[in-house]
């Protein structure tokens, strides 16, 4: 199975400022990374697949990149509702696996 | 507005089964590839199962292999788990989710139900 690492665990952040989660896979992926948000009590919702492109209704805050390093997401200009916890997913092989997320929180 | 609501869930005893079902509304049924992923308390998410919009090509995950079995009615734009020989670790909620793509699976889950609470507990 490939593994799908984040980091940090978690972060503390104010409103306003820029924040990036990074997610290394343990074998290549090609483009076949995404990322979901979850908040609290509720289902995760698809920000970012295919490594950069932005689903429906993501506000453009969001963005997602690959680097030597693996794969990062960006949120710019922190808003409150984005206190969440944030999962990357590999989708390139069976069984599709997810990091173990990213809890955010807003000073 | 797409729309998934899950039903079936329920505190089960090891070894027992349970079915659940997953209304969808809003979209193509026929013509999304769906899937089962589950999340147990505290936990990342865990994909379980995929199945073509068609229904003819199924994926399942190796922890659930030979207990859990997907299936969909077109005719009904429903989504079924079929679950058996249930052990403490399927504890989790499960959420139905419709695959991004068309009939095929690709794995970028789009939307999710509200999901439905599994316990397995004596």
């Amino acid at each position: 199975d490939i593994q799908m690492t984040q980091s940090p665990s978690s972060l503390s952040a104010s409103i306003g400022d820029r924040v990036t989660i990074s997610c290394r896979a343990s074998q290549g992926i090609n483009i076949y990374l995404n990322w979901y948000q979850q908040r609290p009590g509720k289902a995760p919702t698809l920000l970012i697949y295919g490594v950069s492109s932005l689903q429906s209704g993501v506000p453009s805050r969001f963005s997602g990149s690959e680097s030597g390093a693996g794969f990062t997401l960006t949120i710019s200009n922190l808003q409150p509702e984005d206190a969440a916890t944030y999962f990357c997913q590999q989708s390139h092989n069976f069984p599709y696996t997810f990091g173990q997320g990213t809890k955010l929180e807003i000073k | 507005d797409v729309q998934l609501v899950e039903s079936g869930g329920g505190l089960v005893q090891p070894g027992g089964s349970l079915r659940l079902s997953c209304v969808a509304s809003g979209f193509t049924f026929s013509m999304n590839a769906m899937a089962w992923v589950r999340q147990a308390p505290g936990k990342r998410p865990e994909w379980v199962s995929s199945i073509t919009g068609s229904g003819h090509n199924i994926y399942v995950a190796d922890s659930v292999k030979g207990r859990f079995t997907i299936s969909r009615d077109n005719s009904k734009n429903t989504l079924h788990l079929q679950m058996s020989s249930l052990r403490v670790g399927d504890t989790a909620v499960y959420y139905c989710a419709k695959d991004l793509s068309g009939g095929g699976v690709r794995g970028s889950f789009v939307y999710w139900g509200q999901g439905a609470p599994i316990t397995v507990s004596s």
